[in-house]
């Protein structure tokens, strides 16, 4: 119940096109979704959050869609670039602050 | 701003030898957690610290334990080394140990067992 499932494992998308990233958990208690990415030899960044009182968050060209009933959220990255090819991770967590992650997507945009 | 440091970078250690990696906190922090991130995999957490006190911790054996200071930097210490000890470990330090202070990451130890 604690896991939180991501998929997919690995993504190419052209320049200027959107990449998809999805989500699913099963603990109803999670209550804070943050999204990193994470570049070789780097530690995770944190890109963006969203709390379960939301559908969608955006910031920038990073957008959070967020479905509680079917306890599904999404990462959307719009017009993507090369320098956003990285490991995506999303994450949740609940009182105490104990991140989970997911197993990460690799994210490689084409010129 | 500075943000959260780790040292060493890199370590490379023998079975069943003992180590210790710091971790400084980001100003103004008073929380650090620690993670473990295997090769491929997402980060793990191992534990977190609150105002020097242990707040919650995963599923590791006791040889994982840790510190914190009063400054809120910290240590993890691993005693007795196995080779799946090998793995990247991961400091977070954030405000308050409350479910939605963002976690920032520095950038890790690459820990190698031989």
């Amino acid at each position: 119940q604690q896991q939180v499932k991501q998929s997919p494992q690995s993504l190419i998308v052209q320049k200027g096109g959107i990449s998809i990233i999805n989500c699913a958990y099963e603990n109803t208690a999670f209550d804070y979704f943050p999204w990193y990415q994470q570049f070789p030899g780097k530690g995770p960044a944190l890109l963006i959050a969203i709390r379960p009182d939301v559908s969608e968050k955006k910031e920038g060209r990073f957008t959070i869609s967020f479905n509680k009933s079917a306890k599904q959220f999404s990462l959307h990255i719009m017009d993507s670039q090369p320098g956003d090819s990285a490991t995506y991770f999303c994450a949740a967590t609940n009182q105490g602050g104990k991140l989970i992650f997911g197993q990460g997507t690799e994210l490689s945009v084409k010129p | 701003e500075t943000g959260v440091t780790q040292s060493p970078t890199h370590l490379i250690k023998t079975r069943g030898q003992q180590v210790t990696l710091r971790c400084s906190s980001q100003s103004g922090h008073n929380t650090v957690s620690w993670y473990q991130q295997a090769l491929g995999q997402g980060p793990q957490f191992i534990f977190q610290y609150y105002r020097e006190e242990e707040n919650g911790r995963g599923n590791f054996p006791p040889r994982f334990s840790g510190l914190q200071f009063p400054n809120y930097s910290s240590e993890l210490n691993v005693n007795a080394l196995e080779l799946d000890d090998s793995a990247l470990y991961l400091c977070a330090s954030s405000l308050g140990g409350g479910r939605d202070q963002p976690q920032h990451f520095g950038d890790g130890t690459r820990l190698s067992i031989l």
